[in-house]
């Protein structure tokens, strides 16, 4: 099953920056927060990751709380085709885990013009 | 060049009948899985190969049989087909099973069973 809560579904005025929320309360120490996308009949894409320090890359930011209960992806400045569903994963860092990524039902983000 | 790449992208067949798709990387990666996405996008794990080894195996009925060749392909062979089997069938590939980078996906193979 998998251990995030997220909206099923948010807004966005094209150009503007696109916060999608990810409750993870019950997150391990030596757990990551993922984030990837699916945009409609396409494969889902890695968007990025990080365990506690905020963290940025070409595509987003991803915000982690303190507590690491939550956390918030950033598009900072949202087009048409970042038109997807948006699915928040936690996955065991090391220790023997395969990368068992577990999907939940994720955020269709519409990038409205 | 496609990194992850499927065929057939789209494959409709009748019921009870037995059909393979095929997944190949060209990354270089040493593990690869299969994942189905039904009706209500609902993405599963179902397979996952590590250097031709069977490593993940998600209480799958053994109506599926993915076979590894070799590192850099996973085919999936199902057999007896069932309207239930209608679904999205990714393939995906990760630098090694404990890779904490990403996961790379294909872009799907669609499977319709009439």
């Amino acid at each position: 099953d998998a251990k995030t809560t997220q909206p099923p579904s948010m807004d966005c005025a094209e150009g503007r920056a696109a916060n999608l929320p990810c409750n993870h309360s019950t997150i391990s120490g030596n757990e990551y927060v993922y984030w990837y996308r699916q945009i409609h009949s396409q494969g889902p894409q890695y968007i990025i990751h990080g365990l506690k320090n905020n963290e940025t890359n070409e595509m987003a930011s991803l915000i982690i709380t303190e507590d690491r209960k939550s956390s918030t992806l950033i598009l900072p400045h949202a087009t048409l085709r970042d038109t997807a569903v948006y699915y928040c994963i936690v996955r065991p860092f090391y220790g023997g885990a395969t990368n068992k990524l577990i999907f939940g039902t994720g955020t269709l983000l519409a990038v409205q013009p | 060049d496609t990194a992850v790449s499927q065929t057939p992208k789209y494959l409709v067949t009748q019921m009870g009948n037995d059909k393979s798709i095929k997944c190949e990387q060209n990354l270089g990666h040493d593990t690869m899985y299969w994942y189905k996405q039904d009706s209500k996008k609902f993405l599963k794990i179902m397979f996952s190969y590590n250097n031709k080894e069977l490593i993940i195996n998600e209480t799958v009925p053994n109506r599926f049989s993915p076979k590894s060749p070799d590192k850099a392909h996973l085919n999936l062979h199902i057999n007896s087909l069932e309207l239930g089997d209608s679904a999205v069938y990714f393939c995906a590939s990760s630098q090694d099973r404990e890779y904490t980078g990403e996961l790379f996906f294909g872009e799907g193979s669609r499977l319709t069973v009439l």
